[in-house]
């Protein structure tokens, strides 16, 4: 079966830090990956998605980046945190199946930047 | 715009009784639309996906409903249970595999 997983689950870091949340798949191949972010009290913001080892789309401009160094894992990063990355991160994974396809959520990486 | 808005909010039921959410939008062109539920601090879980030609679709004690022609979805929860407490977001795919339009969710509490 299919399992997904993110670390850290919880995260406080200053401003001006730097930060690298890692998301794995495990028991499928080739998957679709995505990076949310929800805030508080608003839905959920793609980020980033990948087809492909290495590659990489953004949705929203912003000071975060992503990569995907292996098939199965992908990773959110950023040089500076501002206030505004505070958020609930959510990695996803798909496999393309036509309209039937569902994205399956990890369990996501509470931010605080203070 | 494409948009995707949830109603009610919130909303707080006794346990056993029923309840429906309302997910209207404007995203065009569709081609399905999905009803997930959030536990708070987890990720979202699937319940349901519908496209174009279906009317109802149900999971459990979870019903969808979607009228592609005035644009609106329901998610309709019979005889609720207290895990049933947590978010339920709407979300709307338009034609394409990545563009994906969220509502902010409806947050419901069941009481005993």
């Amino acid at each position: 079966s299919q399992t997904i997983h993110q670390w850290p689950a919880t995260l406080v870091q200053p401003v001006g830090s730097p930060l690298s949340l890692e998301c794995t798949v495990e028991g499928t191949s080739n998957p679709n990956l995505y990076w949310y972010r929800q805030a508080a009290g608003r839905g959920l913001q793609l980020l980033f998605y990948s087809v492909g080892i290495g590659q990489i789309s953004s949705e929203v401009p912003q000071n975060l980046s992503a990569s995907r160094p292996q098939d199965r894992q992908f990773i959110l990063s950023s040089k500076k945190l501002l206030l505004s990355d505070s958020g609930f991160y959510l990695c996803a994974w798909s496999v393309l199946g036509g309209v039937q396809e569902t994205q399956y959520f990890g369990p996501g990486t509470r931010l605080l930047v203070l | 715009k494409n948009q995707v808005e949830q109603s009610p909010q919130s909303l707080i039921i006794l346990e056993g009784k029923n309840c429906t959410l309302q997910c209207n939008y404007t995203v065009s062109p569709f081609s399905n639309l999905r009803w997930y539920k959030q536990d708070t601090g987890r990720g979202p879980v699937s319940l349901t996906i519908m496209t174009f030609s279906e009317n109802t679709k149900s999971n459990g004690r979870y019903t969808a409903t979607l009228d592609a022609d005035t644009k609106q979805s329901s998610l309709h929860i019979t005889a609720s249970q207290l895990s049933d407490s947590a978010s339920y977001i709407c979300v709307v795919i338009q034609t394409g595999a990545n563009n994906l339009f969220f509502g902010t969710g409806t947050r419901l509490t069941v009481i005993p």
